[in-house]
Order: C-alpha cells, then structure tokens, then sequence
C-alpha cells in the first residue's frame, strides 16, 4: 500500500499542551498537505509544504518536513478543545494522492 | 466565494435507486476530485478532472459514474450501488491539474449516503 503511517493514532491531552503528530511515508513527493477533519464533516486544509522545503508555520501550527526521513510532523502548540478532531497529512507522488491513516486528537479542558 | 458546494447533504437510497450528487466550486479551480470516506478511515480517491476530462479514475466500480458539465460543477450518479458503498463522499478543487499550487485543496462538507 502507499499508504504511509501516521503516529500516534489518537492523542489525549489537556488544553494548553502540545500536541505532535508524526507521518511517514514511503516513495518521493512533490508536495505534503495536513488536513483537519471535525466529526463526519469535510476536511479542511491547514499547511501544504514542499518537497524543497523544510518548515512552516501558520498560528500555532508548525509544521516540518525530512525528505531523507520521509517524515513530516505538525505540532499544535497551546493546545484548545476546539482542536479536536482528526488530523490527515495527504502527500502528492507524481499523480498520486494519498491521505495517511490519520491520528485523532482530543483535547480535554 | 471559496468554498466547495455539496448536496444533498444526506441521501439514503435503495439499492435499484439512481441517485446523484453534486459538487459546485467558483473558485476558477480547473481540478476537481472525488473521495470516499468510511468511517474511521482516511478519505480514498475516486475521480480526478483536470479541465473537465477524466484524468484519473481509481478502478472505481462503473455503478458510479462521474461526470464534469463545465469547469464549476462535478457530479457523481449513483446506480445499482451496494449496503457497502455506504460512506461519506467528498468533493475537492484545486487550482491546477499537478494538485494544489498553494493553498491545498478545497473540501466540501460532504454527502453522508446510506445505501439500504
């Protein structure tokens, strides 16, 4: 499978933590997405990094990227209820488009 | 307007329905995507359009069956499906056909289908 892992599968931590979530991958990419998913809703797109690139960040999101790795992470900082949800990384190979198994965050107050 | 338009939002269908869903974007985005959803998995690529031709198409059954009228919609028509097509399904945009070229795809809030 293309799929690549996500780690951990599900994350519980109190408001105001950090929260870090793991993806690996196993072929070359162009370009990786992280995506967040509310209960039975659409997803919404957090961070795209490429492939040339190594960090970015959005608010209290942070997001890097290891292309020898073949691993990326995303770290929410200062952790809030409303961040509860699950969270996918989506990589792009070629044409390909791949979303990760996906780690579910909760957040307790 | 940035947003992907789905509806309907729910559909419960038979198993001898043809039912479709839609998926509506004005965003100028030339790709369009289809995605299967179960519950607890990530969403799995159906359908690819890249300026409303079929680019990709992941050995989806042919009882579903995409089609692009113009650069703004995408529908899906459903028929003859099974208990287990049951799923939520999504539609993205994106601005070009080699995927996202900044700020990543654009989901719909999704269709939730139950077929019985």
């Amino acid at each position: 499978s293309q799929q690549g892992e996500e780690d951990p599968q599900a994350l519980s931590i109190q408001e105001g933590e950090n929260a870090t979530m793991n993806c690996s991958y196993k072929t070359s990419i162009n370009n990786l997405q992280w995506y967040r998913q509310n209960s039975g809703r659409g997803l919404v797109h957090l961070i795209l990094i490429r492939s040339n690139e190594r960090e970015k960040h959005s608010g209290r999101l942070r997001v890097t990227l290891d292309t020898s790795k073949k691993s990326s992470s995303l770290l929410i900082t200062a952790s809030r209820a409303a961040d509860t949800a699950s969270y996918f990384c989506e990589r792009q190979a070629g044409t390909a488009l791949i979303f990760g198994k996906g780690t579910t965050l909760s957040v307790s107050s | 307007d940035t947003e992907v338009t789905q509806t309907p939002k729910h559909l419960v269908m038979g198993m001898t329905n043809k039912k479709s869903l839609k998926c509506e974007q004005h965003m100028g985005h030339r790709a369009m995507y289809w995605y299967k959803q179960k519950a607890k998995k990530p969403p799995e690529l159906m359908f690819v359009y890249s300026y409303e031709k079929l680019s990709i198409n992941e050995s989806v059954p042919s009882r579903f069956s995409p089609e692009c009228p113009n650069s703004s919609l995408l529908n899906l028509h459903l028929h003859a499906l099974q208990p287990e097509d049951s799923a939520l399904y999504l539609c993205a945009s994106s601005q070009g056909p080699q995927g996202p070229l900044k700020d990543g795809y654009t989901f719909g809030s999704g269709t939730r289908l139950t077929v019985v």
